[in-house]
C-alpha cells in the first residue's frame, strides 16, 4: 500500500495478557517510530528504528514493552502482562531515512483495550 | 530538553471564521524543525507543514498559513474562512538534530467548526 498499514485496528485483551500491535511502514522508508497516543499523556514517543536496529529505546515506558523490526520492514510492539493503563492507542510512523528534519508519516493507529 | 505548548486545548468557532491555534515551543538546539498535524475523528495524523529553524518566512497554503517567529519560540497556525471539514485535533510539534530523530509532541488543539 502507498500509506502506513497497523494491524489490529482495534484489540481488546483482559489484563495480564500479551499483546502484539503491527506496522507495515511505507515501502523504502529505513526509518520507524512507534508513539502511545493517551488522555493522561497525549502523544508521546515509544522507540525508533533505523533498519533492523533500534538505536533509541527511550520512550518505552517498562520492561513489558519490547518492539523489533525484521527485514529492515515490518516491526513488531510487543506488550506483556498488559496492565490497564496501557490501554491508549498505538501509533506507528515511517521516513525515509531516519534524519531529524524529515517528515514522518503516520499509520491509522492500533486502538488497545486493557480490561 | 524539548517542550511544546498548545495552551488552547479546545476553540470553538461558526464556519467562515478566521481561528489561529497558537503553539510555543522550547529547545536548547539551534537547528530544529517544527511540524503541524491535523487528526480527524477518523485518528489518523496527518501532515500539513514542515519549518526548519532557518527559514522564518511565513507560508501560506491555500486556506492555511503558518507564523514562525523564532524571538517569540512560536509557530502559529491560522485557517481562514473555517469550514466544518477542518473540525479536528491539531497538534504542533517539534524535532531536532541533537535530540534523536522523535517528535516531541503538544498537547493539540480540539478545533470544532460549527455550521
Amino acid at each position: 500500500g502507498a500509506g502506513v498499514s497497523q494491524s489490529p485496528s482495534n484489540k481488546v485483551t483482559e489484563k495480564g495478557k500479551d499483546v502484539e500491535l503491527r506496522c507495515d511502514p511505507i515501502s523504502g522508508h529505513t526509518a520507524l517510530y512507534w508513539y502511545r497516543q493517551s488522555l493522561g499523556q497525549g502523544l508521546e514517543f515509544l522507540i525508533y528504528f533505523q533498519g533492523n536496529s533500534a538505536p533509541d529505546k527511550s520512550g518505552l515506558p517498562s520492561d513489558r514493552f519490547s518492539a523489533e523490526r525484521t527485514g529492515g520492514s515490518v516491526s513488531t510492539l510487543t506488550i506483556q502482562r498488559t496492565q490497564q493503563e496501557d490501554s491508549a492507542v498505538y501509533l506507528c510512523a515511517s521516513s525515509l531515512a531516519g534524519a531529524g528534519w524529515e517528515t514522518q508519516y503516520f499509520g491509522p493507529g492500533t486502538r488497545l483495550l486493557v480490561l | 530538553a524539548q517542550k511544546v505548548t498548545q495552551a488552547q486545548t479546545e476553540i470553538s468557532v461558526v464556519e467562515k471564521e478566521d481561528v489561529t491555534l497558537d503553539c510555543v515551543y522550547e529547545t536548547r538546539d539551534t537547528t530544529y524543525y517544527l511540524f503541524w498535524y491535523k487528526q480527524p475523528p477518523s485518528g489518523e495524523l496527518v501532515f500539513l507543514i514542515r519549518r526548519n529553524s532557518f527559514d522564518e518566512q511565513n507560508e501560506i497554503s491555500g486556506r492555511y498559513s503558518w507564523n514562525f517567529q523564532k524571538s517569540t519560540s512560536s509557530f502559529n497556525f491560522t485557517i481562514t474562512a473555517s469550514q466544518v471539514v477542518d473540525s479536528a485535533v491539531y497538534f504542533c510539534a517539534l524535532s531536532a538534530n541533537n535530540a534523536g530523530n522523535m517528535l516531541t509532541f503538544g498537547g493539540g488543539t480540539r478545533l470544532m467548526v460549527k455550521p
